[in-house]
């Protein structure tokens, strides 16, 4: 099946710094991308949804200024944390849909696990 | 608005056990169900999907038939092996915006 990556896979930052992480498929090019948070023993919840060169759709309650979404091209976007506070640590995972016609298919990231201190 | 709801974890099981992880649905219309697994360390991983009513989605010994009277989705998988021990999904595609709402998980711990 199709790949995606993220960078990196886990990252540790001090309170009000920036992390950036990048969400890549290897394989294919996808149009639409979609950034995830999970929490402990929880599901994952949808945070924006990314399109190619457009601006991201946030879902209710996301902080578009806090969580930047940035999707230059078919292959890579990124989500950026600004100015992160300990309660922004959580797993983040991306997805890339691939789309062929009428086939569509969400392939997922690793996940990036953000800490922050 | 649209949700899934699945049966609390853990599981536990041994091995070669008969395995299923309920899920039911709240849905307006008929949208696409999903199973997807993410084992440690890994990503999630779509494990098998159903399309319409009917429909049995399977793969690697895993099952799950699209109900739409029960509006139901459970996962069995006949005989349970240590290697399948993960954390289990269960998807809908919302029809009108096409993004995956997930149930909380459930995870399946198989002991020798």
């Amino acid at each position: 099946g199709a790949v995606v990556s993220q960078h990196p896979s886990w990252v540790i930052c001090k309170s009000g710094t920036s992390v950036k992480i990048e969400c890549r498929s290897l394989d294919f090019q996808a149009t639409t991308m979609f950034w995830y948070r999970q929490f402990p023993k929880k599901s994952l919840m949808l945070m924006a949804t990314s399109n190619e060169g457009s601006k991201a759709t946030y879902e209710q309650g996301v902080e578009k200024d806090k969580f930047l979404i940035n999707h230059a091209s078919l292959t890579l976007s990124t989500l950026t944390v600004t100015s992160a506070h300990p309660e922004d640590s959580s797993f983040y995972i991306c997805s890339a849909r691939e789309s062929r016609g009428d086939f569509y298919e969400q392939y997922f990231g690793p996940g990036t696990r953000l800490t922050v201190t | 608005g649209n949700s899934v709801t699945q049966m609390e974890g853990p599981v536990t099981l041994s091995e070669e056990a008969f395995l299923t992880i309920n899920c039911t649905y709240t849905a307006t219309g008929y949208p696409s169900l999903f199973w997807y697994v993410q084992y440690p360390g890994e990503g999630l991983q779509l494990l098998l999907k159903a399309t319409k009513a009917d429909d049995k989605g399977s793969n690697k010994g895993f099952e799950a038939t699209y109900r739409k009277e029960t509006t139901s989705f459970h996962l069995e998988k006949g005989s349970v092996q240590v290697s399948d021990s993960a954390v289990y999904f269960c998807a809908l595609s919302d029809l009108r915006t096409d993004k995956l709402i997930f149930g909380t998980g459930t995870r399946l711990q198989v002991f020798p």
